[in-house]
């Protein structure tokens, strides 16, 4: 039982294509990360949201785009898209962004490749 | 760099004990998490440990050494169910989380 959700679960798309992530979180907390998770790979932090305003971005490629209209809602926009792309995009949330026990809560994640 | 080592893949036997070792170079602490992924799911929260010592939780406890960078997941009376991989996870000086690669857990009867 996690409380967030995401949307679609599996995408296939091309290189050319522009497609969107959805993530939403039903715990109330404030802040909202996406995540890269390749095999045999540590997760990749990508990107972070406090209240709403974006205090992390990891040296992500500007082919990903975040938004987060809200506290409970968080997209991915990708457009342009390479096969090395390929992986899981898990969102987490979280309390508040900080702090050492404040404990992260992931969604199941989007399987997506891209060909 | 910062860095968190744990072992690639183990197997244990439905009903045996299995301890999941994790060690950690990071510039400074401020605690340390493990996690459970099942296949295609979510990684969900197991246990935070920021003190050194033992802290148990029904079949799982996890522990830490500080002082040698060291933690370990032990989970007993195992089951089929609990074949996953578990990722050990550390929060540095900036409060932001370090992870481990996973360990896989297989589960033979």
């Amino acid at each position: 039982e996690t409380g967030v959700t995401q949307t679609p679960r599996h995408l296939v798309m091309g290189m050319t294509n522009k497609k969107s992530l959805k993530c939403e979180q039903h715990l109330g907390h404030n802040a909202m990360y996406w995540y890269k998770q390749s095999a045999k790979k540590p997760l990749e932090l990508m990107f972070v949201y406090n209240f709403k305003e974006q205090t992390e971005n990891n040296s992500v490629p500007s082919r990903f785009s975040p938004e987060c209209p809200n506290s409970s809602h968080l997209f991915l926009h990708l457009h342009t898209l390479q096969p090395e792309d390929s992986a899981l995009y898990l969102c987490a949330s979280s309390q508040a962004g900080g702090g050492g026990s404040d404990t992260q809560y992931f969604g199941p994640g989007t399987r997506l490749t891209v060909l | 760099g910062q860095n968190i080592d744990q072992p690639t893949e183990m197997t244990a036997t439905e009903g045996a004990i299995v301890q999941i070792n994790c060690t950690y170079q990071t510039s400074g602490f401020n605690g340390l998490f493990w996690y459970q992924q099942h296949a295609g799911e979510a990684p969900t929260f197991l246990s935070y440990n920021v003190l050194d010592g033992l802290e148990e939780k029904g079949r799982f406890s996890s522990f830490l050494s500080r002082s040698k960078g060291y933690s370990y997941l032990l989970l007993k009376e195992l089951q089929m169910k609990d074949s996953a991989s578990y990722l050990c996870a550390v929060k540095d000086s900036n409060y932001q989380l370090i992870w481990g690669a996973g360990t896989k857990l297989i589960i033979k009867p």
